[in-house]
C-alpha cells in the first residue's frame, strides 16, 4: 500500500529551527516528484517546496533561503529543514507524491502541524 | 504569485450538477496544460481528483470532469452525492520561476 507519514511538527518559538520528516512506503521517493504543501489554519493550500527526481529543487518565495527539502534514499524518506521560523509559517504541513504538474498516482500524507509562537 | 480565483461557495441538490471555475492568467492556467483539482474534507488531507486539465486518477468517479478555456479552468461534479460536500482547490503549474499556484478554494454544499 502506498503511504506517506509525516512527523516532527510541534510548537516552536519564532526564529527557531524545526525538521519535518516524511516516511514513504509502497513506492520509492527517489523515483517521484516529492513536495511539501502547507495550509495555514482556516486558509488555502500553498506549494512550499519540490524535489525533482534528478535532485533539483524549487521553493516558494515565502520560504526561500530558510527551508531546505531533501531526501534520504536509504531510508526512503523526505525531509523539510526549516530555519528562522515566523508566525506566518504556522500551518499544517503535508508531504505529497505530487506536484503542480499533477501525478496520476498522487499520494498525500495526513499532515503534521507546525505552530510558531512564543 | 497571486492565487488563482475561485468562487467562495457553490451548491447543488443531490443528483444535480455543480461547476466550479478557476481563473488565472496566461502565465499559469492559460499557458500550460497542467491544471489539477483537489477535494478536501474537513480535517483531512487533499485528494487529487483531476490532473492535466481533464484526466482522472484511478479510483476517481467519472462524475468528476475537468475542462479549460483560455485562462479559466472548470471542475464539474455531476450526480451530486452527500460525500461530495467538501472544499475544492484548483492548482496550476506556473512556469519555472514560480512553479505552482493554488486557487482560493470553493466550498461545495450539497443541499
Amino acid at each position: 500500500e502506498v503511504q506517506l507519514v509525516e512527523s516532527g511538527g510541534g510548537l516552536i518559538q519564532p526564529g527557531g529551527p524545526l525538521r519535518l520528516s516524511c516516511a514513504a512506503s509502497g513506492f520509492t521517493v527517489s523515483s517521484s516528484y516529492m513536495t511539501w504543501v502547507r495550509q495555514a489554519p482556516g486558509k488555502g493550500l500553498e506549494w512550499v517546496a519540490i524535489l525533482y527526481t534528478g535532485g533539483s529543487t524549487y521553493y516558494a518565495d515565502s520560504v526561500k533561503g530558510r527551508f531546505t527539502i531533501s531526501r534520504d534514499n536509504s531510508k526512503n524518506t523526505l525531509s523539510l529543514q526549516m530555519y528562522g521560523l515566523r508566525a506566518e509559517d504556522t500551518a499544517m504541513y503535508y508531504c505529497a507524491r505530487d506536484s503542480p504538474y499533477g501525478d496520476y498516482d498522487a499520494c498525500w500524507g495526513q499532515g503534521t502541524l507546525v505552530t510558531v509562537s512564543s | 504569485q497571486s492565487a488563482l480565483t475561485q468562487p467562495p461557495s457553490a451548491s447543488g441538490s443531490p443528483g444535480h450538477s455543480v461547476t466550479i471555475s478557476c481563473t488565472g492568467t496566461s502565465n499559469d492556467v492559460g499557458g500550460y496544460h497542467y491544471v489539477s483539482w483537489y477535494q478536501q474534507h474537513p480535517g483531512k488531507a487533499p485528494k487529487l481528483m483531476i490532473y492535466e486539465v481533464s484526466k482522472r486518477p484511478s479510483g476517481v468517479p467519472d462524475r468528476f470532469s475537468g475542462s479549460k478555456s483560455g485562462n479559466t479552468a472548470s471542475l464539474t461534479v455531476s450526480g451530486l452525492q452527500a460525500d461530495d460536500e467538501a472544499d475544492y482547490y484548483c492548482s496550476s503549474y506556473s512556469g519555472d520561476n514560480t512553479f505552482g499556484v493554488f486557487g482560493t478554494g470553493t466550498k461545495v454544499t450539497v443541499l
